[in-house]
């Protein structure tokens, strides 16, 4: 199995400013995923990312927007630029246990406010 | 497209009551299932997974999905409900060959003492 940290759990931002969310995976994995929750809603995949390369954006979303790092392989950031209320939602990690599906690990998630 | 249906946004049982939670799905091949579990301020636990193979899959705390291929289906159950399995479900489809998994909207869950 993998512990994923998720840094911070919580955040109040004022619009128009970013947030940069940490995870933190205590194994080495392929790929790293983002996730977004919106209050009352499921979950929608953000972007899919892979060490060494560019990360691969969902329809709706854009890079300009949710710029992510992955500098190695137990770790992964993504920013929330220029924060509108619309982005207060929780932003959850997550990587694949590895070879197709077996299971997906989640980060506890960083619940983020905008005011 | 792919796409996952939960029916039912809240369902309210009382403890030691049996549960279903359903969920639908729309799949063109034979679908990864999952069932997770989000806690308050928690992220999500894998509750059980069916890739292939017997069709009633069991879980952890006592939970068990049944994959009915004619319906569509990915039902999960429990037989009797505990206060501490109050919290929100998830459905999920993992898309082969592309690592995602496609959510469905949830069911939250209150259990009554």
């Amino acid at each position: 199995s993998a512990v994923i940290s998720q840094k911070p759990s919580r955040d109040i931002c004022q619009r128009g400013t970013s947030l940069t969310i940490q995870c933190q995976v205590d194994s080495q994995v392929t790929m790293m995923f983002w996730y977004r929750q919106q209050p009352g809603q499921s979950l929608t995949l953000i972007a899919t990312a892979n060490q060494g390369s560019e990360a691969t954006y969902e329809s709706g979303f854009v890079i300009d927007k949710f710029p992510i790092s992955r500098p190695n392989l137990t770790f992964s950031t993504l920013t929330v630029s220029n924060m509108s209320p619309e982005d207060s939602s929780i932003y959850l990690c997550s990587v694949d246990s590895g070879g197709g599906h077996t299971e997906a690990f989640f980060g506890q998630g960083t619940r983020l406010t905008v005011v | 497209a792919q796409s996952v249906t939960q029916p039912d946004i809240h369902i309210t049982v009382s403890e030691g009551a049996s549960l279903e939670l359903r969920c639908n799905y729309s799949y063109g091949a034979t679908p990864y299932l999952f069932w997770y579990v989000q806690s308050p301020g928690q992220g999500l636990q894998l509750l059980l997974k069916y890739f292939s193979g017997d069709t009633l899959v069991q879980g952890i705390k006592g939970f068990e999905a049944e994959f009915k291929r004619s319906q569509s289906s990915f039902n999960l159950r429990k037989p009797s409900v505990h206060w501490s399995d109050a919290a929100e479900y998830f459905c999920a489809v993992g898309t082969s060959g592309t690592y995602k998994y496609i959510f469905g909207t949830g069911t939250r869950l209150k259990v009554l003492a």
